[in-house]
């Protein structure tokens, strides 16, 4: 199966932006989706597609994607954006499935 | 609104079986793909399995495969995860998650649930 690389953590100081990144041979053919997560609770989708927010994300959520790397960023970071992020795409080795990153905790100073 | 509520959790001893239910609720069931993916204590998220609208697509995650046999009752808004030959390493928590599209192999997933605790220890 295929696999997708992330950052094990990432600081950004209230306010400013950040961007957490997602790495595979998979994003070269697929978009990746993004899920928040915050320690007890189910994860949250917060990008899809090509650059989607469900109903309910704020706006400084935002997603892009380059070659092999899909990003997340974060404009104008809040305390209630500190969670534990992961990506997900489909799995390029054609399995039918589905593969996550490793997660990005995300600490805001 | 939508729920997914999982159930049939427990401790079991390792070599054993147990069968997994997720309820949906608040949308049209058979329209969507549905998913379980895990979360090891402390660990990160890990796909285990999706099943199409219709069943007719299947995919297992290779830590899995042979093992574990995913399934659903669109008439029962219902989904299931029989898991046999457990492992101490399957011990993680189990979520239900709702697909976006009616295929199996989008990664889109919109909805989950809280999840239901498995663990494998003699």
């Amino acid at each position: 199966s295929s696999e997708l690389t992330q950052d094990p953590a990432v600081s950004v100081a209230l306010g400013q932006t950040v961007r957490i990144t997602c790495q595979g041979d998979s994003l070269r053919s697929y978009y990746a989706s993004w899920y928040q997560q915050k320690p007890g609770q189910a994860p949250v989708l917060v990008i899809y597609g090509k650059n989607n927010r469900p109903s309910g994300i704020p706006d400084r959520f935002s997603g892009s994607s380059s070659g092999n790397t899909a990003s997340l960023t974060i404009t104008g970071a809040q305390a209630e954006d500190e969670a534990d992020y992961y990506c997900n795409s489909r799995d390029s080795s054609g399995n039918h499935g589905v593969v996550f990153g490793g997660g990005t905790k995300l600490t805001v100073l | 609104e939508v729920q997914l509520v999982e159930s049939g959790g427990g401790l079991v001893q390792p070599g054993r079986s147990l069968r997994l239910s997720c309820a949906a609720s608040g949308f049209t069931f058979d329209d969507y793909a549905m998913h379980w993916v895990r979360q090891a204590p402390g660990k990160g998220l890990e796909w285990v399995s999706g099943i199409s609208w219709n069943s007719g697509s299947i995919g297992y995650a290779d830590s899995v495969k042979g093992r574990f046999t995913i399934s659903r009752d669109n008439a029962k808004n219902s989904l299931y995860l029989q898991m046999n030959s457990l492992r101490a390493e399957d011990t993680a928590l189990y979520y239900c998650a709702k697909s976006s599209v009616p295929s199996s192999s989008e990664p889109t997933f919109d909805y989950w649930g809280q999840g239901t605790l498995v663990t494998v220890s003699s």
